[in-house]
């Protein structure tokens, strides 16, 4: 089974500094890894995924995040935070490796950011 | 194109109540599926479709019932809504081409509340 702890339920930065989200999952597979970002009333959006290529994966909006294996990791950085940024981000981890199998998403119970001035 | 749309966006129910929300995808994706999102829980998986005409049970599927009677469509039901089910819903869908690595795409989301 796959889980996904995201550490911090809330984070607060001020505009301008780095924003470190964490997220560490377990899976019995090896794993793909997605990020999502929701702004508020809205659905979610995919910032990146980590799918065995590149261990140092770059999303949208400037966020990044790197696979660690030995530390089952998968923390979300963005060095200069916006105010744009604030948000609630989810990490989640796919039970599936194989095609053709409906992949199923375990989420982590998502950590909101606040952007201070 | 529209990507992935619910409807409706909000609905009030009483206990009892029956309702069906409305997912519909224009992107040919062959899998769909309906989450529920309940503060400091994430989204948790209700009921999932790998094609038309078949569907699956999720993590929380009990007091729900789905159809996927059209690829482009997948519907969720609540046949008799308890306050247990106030929530906001996502759909999501997905390609099946390369398997797991795809992401998957989400709805606006409805927000039912259950009194």
């Amino acid at each position: 089974a796959q889980s996904v702890t995201q550490l911090g339920s809330h984070v607060s930065v001020s505009e301008g500094a780095l924003v470190l989200l964490r997220c560490n999952y377990s899976s019995s597979v090896p794993p793909y890894l997605f990020w999502y970002v929701q702004y508020p009333n809205q659905g979610l959006q995919l910032l990146l995924k980590y799918t065995s290529a590149a261990t140092l994966v770059k999303g949208i909006n400037g966020f990044e995040a790197e696979f660690k294996k030995s530390e089952t990791s998968f923390h979300l950085t963005k060095p200069s935070a916006h105010m744009s940024d604030a948000a609630e981000y989810f990490c989640a981890v796919s039970d599936a490796i194989n095609t053709g199998t409906a992949s199923k998403l375990t989420f982590g119970t998502g950590t909101r950011l606040q952007v201070t001035l | 194109n529209a990507g992935v749309t619910q409807t409706p966006k909000f609905r009030v129910l009483k206990t009892g109540q029956s309702m069906t929300l409305l997912c519909a995808q224009d992107m040919n994706h062959e899998y769909m599926y309906w989450y529920r999102q309940d503060p400091g829980m994430g989204l948790r998986l209700i009921h999932y479709s790998v094609g038309e005409g078949t569907t699956a049970k999720g993590e929380v599927p009990d007091g729900y019932n789905v159809s996927r009677l059209k690829k482009q469509n997948f519907l969720l039901g609540l046949e008799s809504a308890a306050p247990s089910q106030t929530s906001v819903y996502f759909c999501a869908s997905r390609q099946s081409g390369t398997g797991a690595r795809e992401e998957q795409y989400f709805g606006p989301g409805t927000r039912l509340t259950v009194t």
